[in-house]
């Protein structure tokens, strides 16, 4: 049973446009990761988000956990086509050691 | 530097036949962690080996499935009379050290079909 929701499902963009991906939960997290898995491969780290309210920025990409740790969201500025590919959220409940619960995904695609 | 590597990449069994998979973590990693991952979703956790430890086999969905990891380092995932829903991608990731917020580092996955 997946814990995370992450909408939208599907996001179909032009270059240059500005999104926003959202993980919901009812369950807290002691910490919550986002990650992108292109085709064929693993899920690969984006960033890792800890504290309640915390907003971390990664060029583009803009990371935001909840006050409440329950939610996070992404937000990408101007995006490109190699932004394209599959993005996780995952979180790690408190005392699970470092098992992670994945969000439903959400597939982007970015095109010229 | 060597990353996570699973073997096969890619396996098809027929039902009833037993599959076993297999996982390189990177070297000196403690954690190693197995997910299933069906299409279109996203990863669900399996099993947790803390060096030779199994310490997590919750999300194991049936007896079926069986992990170990004898000498704390390469692991195998075994499916015994595989079943059609077992088809997905199986993947494996290491971390340094167990606890919240390590990063987890994912191999390419193993794609099984079953037919």
């Amino acid at each position: 049973t997946q814990l995370l929701e992450q909408s939208p499902q599907f996001l179909s963009i032009q270059e240059g446009e500005n999104l926003t991906v959202y993980c919901n939960s009812s369950s807290v997290f002691s910490s919550l990761q986002w990650y992108r898995q292109e085709p064929g491969e693993g899920p690969v780290l984006l960033v890792t988000v800890v504290t309640g309210g915390e907003v971390k920025k990664l060029k583009r990409l803009t990371f935001q956990f909840g006050d409440a740790r329950k939610d996070s969201s992404l937000h990408i500025t101007a995006a490109q086509p190699g932004d394209t590919g599959l993005y996780l959220c995952a979180g790690a409940e408190t005392g699970t050691a470092s098992k992670l619960t994945f969000g439903t995904g959400t597939r982007l695609q970015v095109t010229l | 530097g060597a990353g996570v590597s699973q073997s096969p990449r890619y396996k098809v069994a027929k039902r009833g036949q037993d599959v076993a998979l297999r996982c390189d973590p990177i070297s000196g990693h403690v954690s190693l962690f197995w997910y299933q991952q069906a299409l279109g979703q996203g990863p669900e956790f399996l099993t947790y080996f803390q060096n030779e430890a199994q310490l997590d086999k919750s999300g194991l969905p049936s007896d079926r499935f069986f992990a170990e990891r004898p000498e704390g380092s390469v692991s195998t995932l075994k499916i015994q009379r595989t079943q059609q829903e077992d088809s997905a991608v199986y993947l494996c990731a290491s971390s340094l050290f167990p606890g919240v917020g390590e990063t987890q580092y994912f191999g390419p996955g193993t794609r099984l079909l079953v037919l």
